[in-house]
Formats: C-alpha cells, sequence, structure tokens
C-alpha cells in the first residue's frame, strides 16, 4: 500500500550507542519532516528536507543527523543517544513547501534511551 | 511566549454531549495558515482543516465545525453529538511566513469521550 513508513516502531537502546530511525515514502512528496512529541510539548521539528540531498535544521536538531539521498528516504540517525532523546519521533511528507499543505505522517517510533 | 496555545490539557464528556476544543494562536503575519490535527489512540496523525488568514468563514464538516475569529485569534473546533471514536488527542497548529511557513504546534488537548 503507498503510505509513508517508519522503523523501527520500538526501540530500547543505551546512552552513547547510535540510532537510526528509518523513514519511507510511496508517494514521490518533495518535502518530509521528523518531529519528536513529548508530553506537554506537542510536536517539535527536528529536521527538514525539500528535496533530495537539501536538509534543513527545525527547532531542536541537536544531536540528530538526517541525510537524504533519494526523495523517498529520510532517515533519521542520533549518533550518540542521550537519556533526553527518549521520545516518540514522526516522520511526515507533503507536497508544498512548507506546511501550506497537508502533512502526511508515519505511525511514529517510540525511542527509549537507558 | 507560546505562539499556538491549547489551554485544555485534558477535556472529558458523555456521549452525545457537544464539546468545543479552543485554540488561541499569535504572530505577526498577515499571511498565516491554521490547522487542527487528530492523533488517535492508535498514534498517527490525521490532518482535520486548513484555513488562510484570508478566509474567516466557519466550516462545517458533518459533526465537526471550526470557528475562525481574527479578532480574537482563535480558531476554535466543536465536535457536536460526540462519539467515543471522537477520543483522541487533538492539536491546533499554526504555519506562518515569519517561521519559513513551518508548522509551531500547540500542546494538544487530549479529548476523552465516555459512553
Amino acid at each position: 500500500d503507498a503510505g509513508i513508513t517508519q522503523s523501527p516502531r520500538y526501540k530500547i537502546t543505551e546512552t552513547g550507542r547510535q540510532v537510526t530511525l528509518m523513514c519511507h515514502q510511496t508517494w514521490s512528496h518533495s518535502y518530509m519532516f521528523w518531529y519528536r512529541q513529548d508530553l506537554g510539548h506537542g510536536l517539535r521539528l527536528i529536521y527538514y528536507s525539500a528535496a533530495a540531498d537539501i536538509t534543513d535544521k527545525g527547532e531542536v536538531p541537536d544531536g540528530y543527523v538526517v541525510s537524504r539521498s533519494k526523495t523517498e528516504n529520510f532517515p533519521l540517525t542520533l549518533e550518540s543517544a542521550t537519556r533526553s532523546q527518549t521520545s516518540v519521533y514522526f516522520c511526515a511528507s507533503s507536497v508544498s513547501g512548507g506546511a501550506v499543505g497537508e502533512l502526511f505522517f508515519g505511525e511514529g517510533s517510540r525511542l527509549t534511551v537507558l | 511566549a507560546q505562539k499556538v496555545t491549547q489551554a485544555q490539557t485534558e477535556i472529558s464528556v458523555v456521549e452525545k454531549e457537544d464539546v468545543t476544543l479552543d485554540c488561541v494562536y499569535e504572530t505577526r503575519d498577515t499571511t498565516y495558515y491554521l490547522f487542527w490535527y487528530k492523533q488517535p489512540p492508535s498514534g498517527e496523525l490525521v490532518f482535520l482543516i486548513r484555513r488562510n488568514s484570508f478566509d474567516e468563514q466557519n466550516e462545517i464538516s458533518g459533526r465537526y465545525s471550526w470557528n475562525f475569529q481574527k479578532s480574537t485569534s482563535s480558531f476554535n473546533f466543536t465536535i457536536t453529538a460526540s462519539q467515543v471514536v471522537d477520543s483522541a488527542v487533538y492539536f491546533c497548529a499554526l504555519s506562518e511566513a515569519y517561521s519559513n511557513y513551518q508548522l509551531i504546534w500547540g500542546a494538544g488537548t487530549k479529548l476523552i469521550i465516555k459512553p
């Protein structure tokens, strides 16, 4: 089925380890986004990408790295995980620029850093 | 300062009651967009509506309606005759040129509909 898929859905890791969360979309949407969701904060933008090989920082980029070599994939890497990065991570895609258009979200990846 | 405020952290009503979720926003721009998203217990966020700043007409979609008032910087969401399936967290969000049109999210309102 077409859509946006995230993997893994659940991940437990230890402080200092590298973790990569994968995001794949089948719509060929230009824009892709990574958000984290924490209680009381709503969603906060980590990084976004306007097209392949174009990425930009969001509100909370520190400690995260992204890449987008192909339009359909937008992995998020925590190079050295910290407990403060325990969160639910959502990937999203959009046809149009910024947030003028509707965002389509994945199911989320719940990350626990011990 | 909060740019999108959803003052109601949690609301609980009995099925068939009407319920209104409040959203107040701040922006310097004259062109901006307002959104509502629903996050059911399954976790995936679902788009409900987008409104641009030049269109203050209220919108109705089935049991859902939205009241946009620029004078009070509010974009409230009403569910009429609520149902258990409406139980979810609802997010209001703002997109403005000043923030490069990136969505700025409220903290969400958890809506519980009791049978």
